[in-house]
């Protein structure tokens, strides 16, 4: 059975801490997202991975950096946590074959409060 | 630049009624278009894509989704409702290019009361 996991269900971090979101697969994809999620907003993608030590931005890359230093693991970082990043954080992976489209495999989300 | 559209938040329908959900997209070229769900506090799960096949796709759990390219539509429909079919669910388009990244509409939460 594919899975994604994330580290934690609930997070709460003060202002200005630096915060560790980790993200693993166990189906060899290559591709791994991060996004978050807020109401009214739908998902919006913080950033992207496609191979190991590769990454780019998303549509909300401020204030977040990534880093994917084995292909399981794709890690995002709130350099110094700000109350707006207060938010349910989802993390996602996807193979590639050929021209095929796959689908994105979700993991179960953290909720980060900020205080 | 693509984006979706789900027209209506929020969706409350009887059990055994018809669901529907709306979503158009735009796109200057023959899109994949996905619909997902997601449970409270799970997330998000495929219910089921299209990629340029067939125009009727069928989902899990009975849902289906009609491609319309007149319309620019993709609405997502299951002839009758059961009380778990209650979550938020998502539409979205694969943008032209490499990735498999994913543009997602805002949501359209189900509700289903007896």
């Amino acid at each position: 059975d594919v899975k994604v996991t994330q580290s934690s269900r609930y997070l709460v971090k003060r202002t200005g801490e630096k915060v560790f979101l980790e993200c693993v697969q166990d189906m060899d994809h290559e591709n791994m997202f991060w996004y978050r999620q807020d109401p009214g907003l739908g998902l919006r993608l913080i950033y992207f991975s496609y191979d190991v030590k590769m990454k780019e931005k998303g549509d909300i890359p401020e204030g977040y950096s990534v880093s994917r230093e084995k292909k399981e693991r794709f890690s995002l970082i709130l350099e110094s946590a700000s109350t707006n990043q207060t938010s349910m954080y989802l993390c996602a992976s996807s193979s590639v074959s050929g021209r095929a489209v796959n689908e994105q495999f979700f993991g179960p989300g953290t909720r980060l409060t900020v205080l | 630049a693509q984006s979706v559209t789900q027209l209506g938040s929020h969706v409350s329908v009887s059990e055994g009624a018809l669901v529907l959900l709306r979503c158009n997209y735009s796109s200057s070229v023959p899109p994949y278009l996905f619909w997902y769900v997601q449970y409270p506090n799970q997330g998000l799960q495929l219910l089921l894509k299209y990629t340029s096949a067939a125009t009727l796709v069928k989902g899990i759990n009975g849902f289906e989704a009609e491609f319309k390219k007149s319309e620019t539509s993709f609405h997502l429909t299951k002839p009758s409702a059961h009380m778990s079919d209650a979550a938020e669910y998502f539409c979205a388009v694969k943008p032209s290019g490499g990735y498999n990244k994913l543009i997602f509409g805002a949501g359209t939460r189900l509700a289903v009361h007896p």
